[in-house]
């Protein structure tokens, strides 16, 4: 089975910028795609095929992609982007979906 | 409103059954594939099912295959979630999660989900 990984923690101080990454298989031939969960909340898309973000994200939430890591970008941190992060896939060749272990963001 | 709103979680026996409901509204169940995902207490995201808009693909991950069946009733605006054979491991919060219209790679809207839990 496809397997995603990510750092379990990252701090981050108010205003700078976090950097959460996603690592996998040949993960530069996937689309990827990130989701906010905050405490007690349902998980809300930030980011979707590697770049692209929903209406309403805001322009700080950036996503890249190169070689085998995939990468979620937060500029100038606020409090309330303390959150878990996962990233996602779709793996083709299981026919699954595909989650990573998750990224909690500390604020400090 | 655009939303999902699950139901029909609880407490159960392990070895019991149970069936979750998610009632769509503010847009056309029948344009988007939907899923079940579900996160056990303190863990991360797990995908648990999928289903086509017409039914034509229906996938499961492997914890639950052939214990647990998804389905959909587009004219009833709801898609269920079959749970057979329960076990104590399958206690979480399960999501109801619509896929993306044009490209159903990722899931743009989620439930608030309901929490299931099997114990003795």
């Amino acid at each position: 089975s496809y397997v995603l990984t990510q750092p379990p923690s990252v701090s981050v101080a108010p205003e700078q910028t976090a950097r959460i990454t996603c690592g996998g298989d040949a993960i530069g031939t996937l689309s990827v795609h990130w989701y906010q969960q905050k405490p007690g909340q349902a998980p809300a898309l930030v980011v979707y095929v590697n770049t692209d973000r929903p209406s309403g994200i805001p322009e700080r939430f950036s996503g890249s992609h190169s070689g085998d890591t995939a990468t979620l970008t937060i500029d100038r941190v606020e409090a309330g982007d303390e959150a878990d992060y996962y990233c996602q896939v779709w793996h083709s060749r299981s026919d699954h979906y595909v989650f990573g272990p998750g990224t909690k963001v500390t604020v400090l | 409103e655009v939303q999902l709103v699950e139901s029909g979680g609880g407490p159960v026996n392990p070895g019991g059954s149970l069936r979750l409901s998610c009632a769509v509204s503010g847009f056309t169940l029948s344009s988007h594939g939907m899923n079940w995902v579900r996160q056990a207490p303190g863990k991360g995201l797990e995908w648990v099912a999928s289903i086509s808009t017409s039914n034509s693909y229906i996938y499961y991950g492997e914890p639950v295959k052939g214990r647990f069946t998804i389905s959909r009733d587009n004219a009833r605006k709801s898609l269920f979630l079959q749970m057979d054979s329960l076990r104590a491991e399958d206690t979480a919060v399960y999501y109801c999660a619509r896929s993306s219209e044009n490209y159903g790679g990722f899931f743009d809207l989620w439930g608030q989900g309901i929490l299931v839990t099997v114990s003795s």
